[in-house]
């Protein structure tokens, strides 16, 4: 299993529509996880923390599963501004693990 | 957003010449990072920074040095620079790392081709 793998997409959805993205991760000790949101031709920037128990934020619902090691992103009621890649980002393997990024999920939202 | 700048935006380059691009931070982090964005990979990390003057490798280091003189000053220096390089330069910054990662911020990237 690659150590951050994400469906590349592009999921194309009309405004209004809910979406899902789930990321599948090797590392079974990690205990970071995010979702980034990446612009074209921008930096990513944190779009939320995955906790343990499930988190929501507005139209944003993040799940973790870590008996099956994997991460989903819910998104409700999309905006044309929701139109973006979306990074799933885990804790890496080693005393000294850093982030390890997946390529990317990009969505776009139709009117 | 998180002060962070880079320098240059934009660059074009040489085969063979180095390169040195800036990552500033004015957030007094102690983490700091520099990573490689290439299309058909993720984030790549190359090199990063614990503290002043303490670095170590990333993922994919080869052919790239750092140095961190400053808290608030990170340098990656591609010392001979080849077309493989050409990619987006992203450096990020970190508060602390403890027993779970603090979120990284991100500066807006270089742009680097290498002709």
């Amino acid at each position: 299993r690659k150590e951050v793998e994400q469906d590349p997409g592009p999921f194309n959805v009309p405004e209004g529509a809910t979406v899902a993205f789930n990321c599948t991760y090797s590392n079974s000790a990690s205990q970071s996880f995010f979702w980034y949101r990446q612009d074209c031709r921008k930096e990513p920037k944190l779009l939320m923390s995955v906790y343990s128990s499930g988190n929501e934020d507005g139209r944003f619902t993040a799940q973790l599963n870590r008996a099956s090691q994997y991460i989903s992103l819910l998104i409700r009621d999309s905006k044309l501004s929701d139109s973006a890649t979306y990074l799933c980002v885990v804790e890496g393997r080693g005393s000294q693990g850093n982030l390890i990024f997946g390529k990317g999920t990009k969505l776009s939202v139709k009117p | 957003d998180a002060g962070i700048t880079q320098s240059p935006r934009h660059k074009v380059t040489e085969t063979g010449t180095p390169v040195t691009l800036r990552c500033h931070q004015t957030e007094n982090h102690r983490y700091m990072y520099w990573y490689r964005q290439d299309p058909g990979h993720g984030l790549r990390l190359i090199h990063y920074s614990y503290g002043v003057k303490d670095t170590d490798k990333g993922e994919v280091s080869d052919g790239y040095s750092v140095s961190r003189s400053k808290t608030e000053d990170f340098l990656l220096t591609l010392e001979s620079a080849t077309s493989s390089q050409t990619s987006v330069y992203f450096c990020a910054i970190s508060e602390s790392r403890g027993t779970s990662f603090d979120t990284q911020y991100f500066g807006p990237g270089t742009r680097l081709t290498v002709l």
